[in-house]
């Protein structure tokens, strides 16, 4: 039972412009969302996270939005550069669960100069 | 953030042996987490290790396979034991750390180690 869903493999983006990854959850007691990037050869970096009580969060060129009505969230890149380049992971956790981590299958972002 | 160190960093095994990862952390942490990445998958968490107990294992994962010691509060190893090409992933430690606001804790990681069993 895949409790997180990305449901793109991959994506690819123009330099400069935005790229939005998508992911599908669930469970409706997941309580807080990350994302992650990764590179091959390294282990995943986090780089923005959100509670489930607000619908957006933003860091820099990097905003992640909520919907828990549809069970839903985004992280926006813009402007999009090279060496965004990676695989992103979200993932999810409850609160209850001693820190435990969901992932989705990752997509492969290809930002092109 | 936190500094996770992670050995060996890559490894070619023959099948039917074991292989243990070693993985430190730079501050004391109380759970430590081993995460598995298939090829082409997402990341699976194997079991939470914490210090002075035995580790937590995930549905579909066993201590006689993944044994996990946690001797202290900085250290923790991961051994694949009798391993199969199956076993063949990327093998990744994890630990959290608080960060804005009480519940808000963010998860690093090792550099992960590349197994491959032959």
């Amino acid at each position: 039972d895949q409790q997180v869903k990305q449901n793109s493999p991959s994506l690819s983006v123009q330099e400069g412009r935005i790229s939005i990854l998508n992911c599908d959850y669930t469970n409706s007691m997941f309580d807080y969302f990350l994302w992650y990037k990764k590179y091959p050869a390294e282990g995943p970096t986090f780089l923005i996270s959100i509670s489930s009580i607000k619908d957006k969060n933003e860091d820099g060129r990097f905003t992640v939005f909520l919907n828990k009505s549809a069970k839903h969230l985004s992280l926006h890149i813009v402007p999009s550069q090279p060496g965004d380049s990676a695989v992103y992971f979200c993932a999810a956790s409850r609160y209850n669960q001693g820190g435990k981590l969901i992932f989705g299958q990752g997509t492969e972002l290809s930002v092109k100069p | 953030s936190a500094v996770i160190s992670q050995k060996p960093s890559r490894d070619i095994c023959q099948r039917g042996t074991s292989l243990t990862i070693q993985c430190q952390v730079d501050s004391q942490v109380t759970m430590m987490f081993w995460y598995r990445q298939q090829p082409g998958q997402s990341l699976t968490l194997i079991a939470t290790a914490n210090q002075g107990s035995e580790a937590t294992y995930e549905s579909g994962f066993v201590i006689d396979k993944f044994p996990i010691s946690r001797p202290n509060l900085t250290f923790s190893t991961l051994t694949v034991s009798n391993m199969s090409p199956e076993d063949s992933s990327i093998y990744l430690c994890s630990v959290r750390r608080q960060g804005r606001g009480r519940r808000n804790t963010e998860a690093f990681f090792g550099q992960g180690t590349r197994l491959t069993v032959v």
